[in-house]
C-alpha cells in the first residue's frame, strides 16, 4: 500500500490563482480531512469527509472547496489564492474500526502564495 | 465548537528526566484524545491515544492521563532519549458519526544529551 499520498510536494502561486491539492489513499478508509499547518499554531482542520459524497467544514473552511466522488480521492481546491494560504497542506485518512481510530497523514505539500 | 489549549509550547529536559505536556478541552461532548509526534519536516504520527472510558493507559515509556471532570489530560514521557526530541501535538473528537478531529498548538520537546 502507499497509503496517503499528496501532490504535488511544493507549489508558488501568484495571489489570484486558483488551485487544486491532490489527495489520494488506498487503504479504503472512510474519513479524510485537510489540515493548514502554520508556525506556532498546530493542525488546523479546514474540510473533512466522512465518505464518498459527505463533506463538512472544519475549523477554517474559507478560501477553500473539497469535494469526494470517490473513497479514495479528496482534492483541495484554492479558489483565489491569497498569502494568507502560504502554509503546509496535510491531508489525512482514518476509519473507524472499533479500537482505533488512528489518522494516517500524507507527505504534505508546502504552498507559497506571492 | 472544540477548543484545544496545550502547554507549553517548548520543553527542554535532560536526557533521562521525564516529559510532561497537559492539554485542555472545551467540549464535554468529546470522547477520544489522540497524541501525535512530529519530528522535523516529517508527517505527524500516533503515538498513543485514550478514550473517554478510561483514565489512564500505557505503552512502554509513554502514558496519558484523563480527567473527564476537569476536561484535562496529559502526557507523560520517562526516561527520555534524544529521538524523543520532536513537536507534539494533543487533539480531541467526538467520535459518534463524524471524524472531526480538532488539535492543540504543539509542544516542541528538546531532549539535551
Amino acid at each position: 500500500n502507499a497509503g496517503v499520498t499528496q501532490t504535488p510536494k511544493f507549489q508558488v502561486l501568484k495571489t489570484g490563482q486558483s488551485m487544486t491539492l491532490q489527495c489520494a489513499q488506498d487503504m479504503n478508509h472512510e474519513y479524510m480531512s485537510w489540515y493548514r499547518q502554520d508556525p506556532g499554531m498546530g493542525l488546523r482542520l479546514i474540510h473533512y469527509s466522512v465518505g464518498a459524497g459527505i463533506t463538512d467544514q472544519g475549523e477554517v473552511p474559507n478560501g477553500y472547496n473539497v469535494s469526494r466522488s470517490t473513497t479514495e480521492d479528496f482534492p483541495l481546491r484554492l479558489l483565489s489564492a491569497a498569502p494568507s494560504q502560504t502554509s503546509v497542506y496535510f491531508c489525512a485518512s482514518s476509519y473507524s474500526v472499533t479500537g482505533s481510530y488512528e489518522q494516517y497523514f500524507g507527505p504534505g505539500t508546502r504552498l507559497t502564495v506571492t | 465548537g472544540e477548543n484545544v489549549e496545550q502547554h507549553p509550547s517548548t520543553l527542554s529536559v535532560q536526557e533521562g528526566d521525564s516529559a510532561v505536556i497537559k492539554c485542555t478541552y472545551s467540549d464535554s461532548a468529546s470522547n477520544y484524545f489522540p497524541w501525535y509526534k512530529q519530528e522535523l519536516g516529517k508527517r505527524p504520527q500516533l503515538i498513543i491515544d485514550i478514550r473517554s472510558n478510561v483514565g489512564e493507559k500505557k505503552d512502554q515509556r509513554i502514558a496519558v492521563t484523563l480527567n473527564k471532570t476537569a476536561k484535562h489530560f496529559s502526557l507523560h514521557i520517562t526516561e527520555t532519549q534524544p529521538e524523543d526530541s520532536a513537536v507534539y501535538f494533543c487533539a480531541a473528537s467526538m467520535k459518534t458519526s463524524y471524524d472531526k478531529v480538532i488539535f492543540g498548538p504543539g509542544t516542541s520537546l528538546s531532549v539535551i544529551p
